[in-house]
């Protein structure tokens, strides 16, 4: 079965500072890959999503960005964090179409911080 | 557009009482519908699932159907336990070949005293 890791676990950032959040996937290939995050008291925001090598969508505009330079590795980025950029953020795959039911497995995320 | 709609919380319960947590959809088509569970700290699991209209997803003693008619899919447990006590999530997708993301409500906390 798949394994989702991503590091770092908890992370606390001042203001303007870079960012790398890292996700690898062990067990499956070519799956579809996925950013969310979760912000304090509500819900799941897709972030970007990944069809395939160096093949990133973003959904909504930000300071954020995305980059898959291997099938199974997704990086979360950002130049200079913003207060509004904390949060938790969730990396999440989707199978292949054969046995696909649907569902996205996660990650066990990793805790953003901004000061 | 799409959207999931689930009662606000938190849910707070005495162990063995009964839960219900609803969620209703917006959205063409009949999309899969899942209910994810977030313990403190940790990533989401996928706790059940249905696929189509009057699919019945069960799990752990939980249990949700799929309404075509009301565009909801209500969870349920009949005795909660201390150990229930977390943040569930509805969600949607459709079953295309692109994008295959899930849109997911806000989530409920449902606490579970002794």
């Amino acid at each position: 079965s798949q394994t989702i890791h991503q590091w770092p676990a908890t992370l606390v950032q001042p203001v303007g500072s870079p960012l790398s959040l890292e996700c690898t996937v062990e067990g499956t290939s070519n799956p579809n890959l996925y950013w969310y995050r979760q912000a304090a008291g509500r819900g799941l925001q897709l972030l970007f999503y990944s069809v395939g090598i160096g093949q990133i969508s973003s959904e909504v505009p930000q300071n954020l960005s995305a980059s898959r330079p291997q099938d199974r590795q997704f990086i979360l980025s950002s130049k200079k964090l913003l207060l509004s950029d904390s949060g938790f953020y969730l990396c999440a795959i989707s199978i292949g179409l054969a046995g696909n039911t649907g569902e996205l497995f996660f990650g066990e995320g990793s805790r953003l911080t901004v000061l | 557009g799409n959207s999931v709609t689930q009662m606000e919380g938190p849910v707070t319960l005495s162990e063995e009482a009964f839960l219900t947590i609803n969620c209703t959809y917006t959205a063409t088509g009949y999309p899969s519908l899942f209910w994810y569970v977030q313990y403190p700290g940790e990533g989401l699991q996928l706790l059940l699932k249905a696929t189509k209209a009057d699919d019945k997803g069960s799990n752990k003693g939980f249990e949700a159907t799929y309404r075509k008619e009301t565009t909801s899919f209500h969870l349920e447990k009949g005795s909660v336990q201390v150990s229930d006590s977390a943040v569930y999530f509805c969600a949607f997708r459709f079953m295309d070949t692109g994008r295959r993301a899930l849109t997911f409500g806000s989530g409920t906390r449902l606490q579970v005293q002794p």
